[in-house]
């Protein structure tokens, strides 16, 4: 089954502690991206890759960093986390051609107390 | 960032009833897309528009392309339960643009008590 998958789905946490969302793809997509969403604003994205190795920013870097060594996984990593990064995180994955749809993998709720 | 407004920002339905709702936007896109999120899940692509005018029907669904590039609407006809969710507008510019989409801040349907 084609699918994005994000991991955990829910987290709870301490503001300083470094953690990682995985996300991954079985679809041979060359491009994937991050997504919070939060009430009220939409989906806003953090970052993005066109391809293994090249990354770009979003609309909402700060305070994240990505990666992408492979073509099917994009973590999210965030080296000390705030409690402004409370939020729905979305990670999506799309072929990058001219009928861009990006499928969106479940969500992952963070909590950062 | 460029900014969709999107609206109604929620709306209720009663089964049966036509409903609409609409983007805009200051800036232009090349794509429009129309997104449903249920609860606990990532949106799903609902209606995809290419073209400037397109007037797209998927099931009950049907959305357009401001002549502009600059508004979209998306209208349900004849709705049922299975309708409630968050709708969301995202344009997109292309892939110059890094694939980027934008989302307007999503019009939550709810069903009239």
């Amino acid at each position: 089954e084609a699918q994005v998958t994000q991991n955990p789905r829910y987290l709870i946490t301490v503001t300083g502690k470094k953690l990682t969302v995985t996300c991954s793809q079985n679809m041979n997509h060359e491009y994937m991206s991050w997504y919070r969403q939060d009430p009220g604003l939409g989906l806003r994205q953090i970052y993005y890759s066109m391809n293994v190795e090249v990354t770009d920013k979003g609309d909402v870097p700060e305070g994240y960093k990505v990666s992408r060594k492979e073509k099917r996984n994009f973590p999210l990593i965030l080296e000390s986390p705030s409690p402004n990064q409370t939020s729905l995180y979305f990670c999506a994955s799309s072929s990058g051609g001219a009928y861009n749809e990006q499928f969106f993998g479940p969500g992952t709720r963070l909590t950062v107390l | 960032g460029q900014q969709l407004n999107q609206s109604p920002q929620s709306m209720f339905i009663q089964e049966g009833e036509d409903v609409s709702m609409n983007c805009t936007s200051s800036s232009i896109f090349n794509t429009w897309l129309w997104y449903k999120q249920d609860p606990g899940e990532g949106p799903v692509l609902l209606i995809a528009l290419y073209k400037a005018g397109e007037l797209t029907s998927n099931g009950r669904l049907t959305a357009q392309f401001g002549i502009t590039r600059k508004d979209s609407f998306l209208n349900i006809s004849a709705s049922i339960p299975s309708d409630v969710g968050i709708y969301f507008c995202a344009g997109l510019l292309g892939r110059a643009a890094g694939n980027k989409l934008t989302f307007g801040g999503g019009t939550r349907v709810l069903v009239k008590p």
